[in-house]
């Protein structure tokens, strides 16, 4: 089986930093991936980790741990544009379709 | 012009019907996907193909079949309708040698009376 686990919440205010976990338990794994999706809009692609460590894009970054089945995507100097659900995703196997975690919901406040 | 394009993009239908709903892609990917999203159950895969002759079901594929006519379309279709496939639909493509790239259209909002 293949599950992935996240947050269902989460709030901070403009200019913080957050982080949102992903847990996920897999046979198999080949990466972690990281989506935005805005209210009434298509996910994202964000970020992926094939390997261990942090990847940066901006004031986006995501960490991946496979020896822990963890990853997490940090945002810093929240906007309120940042206000969306985020999702993890991964395959357990190369060349398959990508399972997604059930979603975080980021509020952003002023 | 998007270049993942799905029609309808809104679908009212009644318990029973049958429906299709259709993606097309100009991105030039060999691999289309479909995903149903309901809220806080994410998104969950209904079927993939990975080329013409290539179909694959998903975590949720009972009660939906696919078609892939081209490498540019690959359209879902619900054989007789019920209320609890109420949701939005995704179609995607994607890039990656992990297919960790998904590229998606703008969704179908389908309600089933």
């Amino acid at each position: 089986g293949q599950s992935l686990e996240q947050p269902s919440e989460v709030t901070a205010v403009e200019g913080a930093i957050v982080q949102i976990n992903c847990t996920y338990q897999t046979s198999g794994f080949y990466g972690l991936s990281w989506y935005q999706q805005h209210d009434g809009g298509a996910p994202t692609f964000l970020s992926y980790n094939a390997l261990d460590g942090l990847e940066e894009t901006g004031r986006f970054s995501s960490f991946l741990s496979r020896s822990d089945s963890y990853g997490y995507l940090l945002l810093q100097e929240l906007q309120m544009k940042d206000s969306a659900s985020y999702f993890c995703a991964n395959s357990n196997q190369a060349g398959t379709a990508l399972i997604f975690g059930k979603g975080t919901t980021l509020s952003v406040s002023s | 012009d998007a270049d993942v394009t799905q029609t309808p993009r809104n679908r009212i239908t009644k318990t029973g019907k049958r429906i299709m709903l259709e993606c097309s892609q100009t991105k030039g990917h060999d691999r289309m996907y479909w995903y149903r999203q309901d809220p806080g159950l994410g998104l969950r895969l209904i079927y993939y193909s990975f080329d013409v002759k290539d179909i694959n079901k998903g975590e949720i594929s009972d009660g939906y079949s696919v078609s892939r006519q081209a490498q540019a379309k690959f359209s879902l279709s619900l054989e007789s309708a019920i209320p609890n496939q109420t949701a939005l639909y995704f179609c995607a493509t994607s890039e990656g040698a992990a297919n960790e790239k998904l590229f998606f259209g703008s969704g179908t909002q389908l309600s089933v009376l």
